[in-house]
């Protein structure tokens, strides 16, 4: 049972770079997040869709775009990357809005 | 606005010294306070849900308590392998957590 699966583990871009953040979950969830995850300012929401074909802005979500592919997949596309978007990004799924389940995290580096 | 507050910042315990974290927050409608568990380079883990005040719950040397301002994790006889952030999170109207910046908890052998 993988639950949620993030690709990649690690990035490097440069600044003004482009890329996705792949996501991934085999619960059959209704609802999935992106998190970024800073020092000292914890967990913030980027997006969520709560339901396939929908997706709805979180606390942070300049800077970032967000696709809900089909009920499995929801990705996190940064179109021009820069140093501030540094950070741990985690995906999460949930059948309810209530309890989430994480992947293991994405570690992004803009230099 | 919905705030998540959790104390202390870092905590460092001996092997057997039970303790407890603090989690108060202040939210407008409360659905849900939840207790997860993130080890270094992994994800958060799921632990509790708590839903109105009075409400406990336990899993091995780990137990949660709520009131109407705040939540407390408490710790029983602590190992090395308890050592981990500890985040609380609350679920306001609406459809995502919100999350407090966590406990960071050493426990020493």
């Amino acid at each position: 049972n993988a639950g949620v699966t993030q690709t990649p583990k690690f990035q490097v871009l440069k600044t003004g770079q482009s890329m996705t953040l792949q996501c991934a979950q085999d619960m059959n969830h209704n609802s999935m997040y992106w998190y970024r995850q800073d020092p000292g300012m914890g967990l913030r929401l980027i997006y969520y869709s709560a339901s396939e074909g929908t997706t709805d802005k979180g606390e942070v979500p300049n800077g970032y775009n967000v696709s809900r592919l089909n009920k499995r997949e929801f990705s996190l596309r940064l179109e021009s990357a820069a140093p501030s978007q540094t950070s741990v990004y985690f995906c999460a799924s949930s059948a309810s809005n209530e309890k989430l389940f994480f992947g293991s995290g994405t570690q992004l580096s803009v230099l | 606005e919905d705030q998540v507050t959790q104390s202390p910042e870092a905590l460092r315990l001996q092997e057997g010294e039970s303790s407890s974290l603090n989690c108060s927050y202040t939210v407008s409608g409360l659905r849900g306070l939840f207790w997860y568990r993130q080890d270094p380079g992994k994800g958060p883990e799921f632990l509790f849900t708590l839903y109105s005040a009075g409400e406990e719950k336990e899993k091995e040397r780990l137990k949660a308590t709520l009131t109407k301002k705040e939540s407390f994790l408490h710790i029983t006889a602590p190992k090395p392998e308890d050592s981990a952030t500890y985040l609380c999170a609350v679920h306001p109207s609406g459809y995502a957590l919100n999350f407090g910046k966590g406990t960071s908890l050493l426990v020493t052998p």
